[in-house]
């Protein structure tokens, strides 16, 4: 099965700062989607980015970015510039492609709360 | 569009109560699932539909049960509501054509306690 770890219960940072999210999974596929969602206190899940394990290349979103370590199985998030606005739940997740007419199994780790202050 | 909606958006229940939780989505969205949160936790897949009449468990189904007689409607019941099922329930949605995979689109939850 598949697990996904977020070590940091709690961040918090000062406005225009860079902060970075850790996240760890444990599978043993080659081809699987990776995700970050933000829960701000309005409780809505959002896609902030996702990454396919197929591509070398870390995936970016204007101020946020990962760093997509495959082999040590590895993917953290990178906000640049910190905003009021960052401050949110932060959960990562994991997803193996379905087959055919498959449903989108995510898994999510425990999340991270991220404080931003001005 | 609306995107995905659901209803109530809180509730009380007592032990040993039903209800259910309404979700609607008019993105024509083939995909459709049932997470709940609790404290602390990142989500857990309760149930998931990949089309109207065809539903499937997911990792936390017991206590639960779905129906999927439309594209847009996806319930979710609760038969004897018991203090384990306090949550945040999130309804989701996603468009999938074959192997592709494409984003889940949540709905705003509905937080429900059990007294």
């Amino acid at each position: 099965a598949q697990t996904v770890t977020q070590s940091q219960p709690e961040m918090s940072v000062q406005e225009a700062e860079t902060v970075t999210l850790s996240c760890t999974y444990d599978t043993s596929e080659n081809n699987y989607y990776l995700f970050w969602y933000k829960q701000p206190p309005s409780r809505q899940m959002i896609l902030v980015i996702r990454q396919e394990a197929y591509k070398q290349q870390n995936a970016t979103e204007n101020r946020f970015s990962v760093n997509f370590q495959k082999a040590a199985k590895s993917f953290s998030l990178k906000i640049s510039d910190s905003q009021l606005g960052d401050t949110a739940m932060y959960f990562c997740a994991f997803m193996i492609p379905p087959l055919l007419r498959g449903a989108q199994k995510l898994v999510f780790g425990q999340g991270t709360r991220l404080t931003i202050n001005p | 569009n609306a995107g995905v909606t659901q209803t109530p958006k809180f509730r009380i229940l007592k032990i040993g109560q039903s209800m259910t939780l309404q979700c609607t989505q008019d993105m024509n969205h083939n995909y459709m699932y049932w997470y709940r949160q609790d404290p602390g936790m990142g989500l857990k897949l309760i149930y998931y539909s990949v089309g109207a009449g065809i539903t499937d468990k997911g990792e936390v189904p017991n206590g639960y049960n779905v129906s999927r007689s439309t594209t847009e409607d996806f319930p979710l019941r609760l038969e004897l509501a018991a203090p384990s099922q306090t949550s945040v329930y999130f309804c989701a949605s996603s468009y999938s054509l074959g192997p592709s995979t494409d984003t889940q689109y949540f709905g705003p939850g509905t937080r429900l306690t059990v007294l």
